[in-house]
C-alpha cells in the first residue's frame, strides 16, 4: 500500500524558516519523481515544485512564487522528500501536500498523495 | 507558465444529471500531461483522470475525459451524491505545472 506521511508544519514567523517531511512507503521511491503543491485555506491547489529520480539528476523545478526561496530535496537511502521553506510570507500560510509522481513512456502524473501538514506564517 | 482556466467556477446540479467541466490552457497542452483531480473538504486530492481520457485506478466510468490542444473537458455522466466536490485540471507538459482555479460542483 502505498503511503506518503507529511510532517513538519507549524508556526513560523514571518521571515523564518521551516522544512517539511514526507516519508515515503509502498512504492520504489528511488524510481519516482516527488512533487509538493499547496492549498491556502478556502483556496485552490498551488504546484511548489518537483524533485526528479537518479536517473534524471534529482532536476528540481518550482513555482513562481516559491523560487529561490523554496528547496526541494530528497534521501533515498531513508525514502524521504523534504521541502525547505526560507524567507517565509504569510501568504505562504497553508496546507503543504507531498505527491508521489508516476512517469513513463511520454505521460506523467501524481496518483498519491499524503494527507497534507499545515503551515501558518504569523507574529 | 501555462495558465489553466476553469469554467464554470460552480456547477449547481442535482444528482442524475450530467456534468460538464472545461479547462482551457493559455498555450497548447500535449493530451499525455494533462490530469484531473477531485477533491473533498479536509481531504487531499484524488486522481481521476490521467492523459486526458484514461481512469485512474477505481474510478467508476461515469467519469470520462476528453479534450486536446487548449481545451479539455471532464464529463460525470450521472451525478451521484459522492461527486458532489471541487474538480482541478492539472498540465504537466512545460513547468511549472499549473493548475486551473477548480470547478466546484454542488447540489441544487
Amino acid at each position: 500500500e502505498v503511503q506518503l506521511v507529511e510532517s513538519g508544519g507549524g508556526l513560523v514567523q514571518p521571515g523564518g524558516s521551516l522544512k517539511l517531511s514526507c516519508a515515503a512507503s509502498g512504492f520504489m521511491f528511488s524510481a519516482s519523481s516527488m512533487h509538493w503543491v499547496r492549498q491556502a485555506s478556502g483556496k485552490g491547489l498551488e504546484w511548489v515544485g518537483r524533485v526528479r529520480d537518479k536517473r534524471s539528476s534529482y532536476a528540481t523545478g518550482y513555482g513562481e512564487s516559491v523560487k529561490g526561496r523554496f528547496t526541494i530535496s530528497r534521501d533515498d537511502s531513508t525514502n524521504t522528500a523534504y521541502l525547505q521553506m526560507n524567507s517565509l510570507k504569510p501568504e505562504d500560510t497553508a496546507v503543504y501536500y507531498c505527491g508521489r509522481a508516476y512517469c513513463g513512456a511520454g505521460f506523467c502524473y501524481v496518483d498519491y498523495w499524503g494527507q497534507g501538514t499545515l503551515v501558518t506564517v504569523s507574529s | 507558465e501555462i495558465v489553466l482556466t476553469q469554467s464554470p467556477g460552480t456547477l449547481s446540479l442535482s444528482p442524475g444529471e450530467r456534468a460538464t467541466l472545461s479547462c482551457r490552457a493559455s498555450q497548447s497542452v500535449i493530451t499525455n500531461y494533462f490530469t484531473w483531480y477531485q477533491q473533498k473538504p479536509g481531504q487531499a486530492p484524488r486522481l481521476l483522470i490521467y492523459a486526458t481520457s484514461s481512469r485512474a485506478t477505481g474510478i467508476p466510468d461515469r467519469f470520462s475525459g476528453s479534450g486536446s490542444g487548449t481545451d479539455f473537458t471532464l464529463t460525470i455522466s450521472r451525478l451521484e451524491p459522492e461527486d458532489f466536490a471541487v474538480y482541478y485540471c492539472q498540465q504537466f507538459d512545460i513547468p511549472p505545472f499549473t493548475f486551473g482555479p477548480g470547478t466546484k460542483v454542488d447540489i441544487k
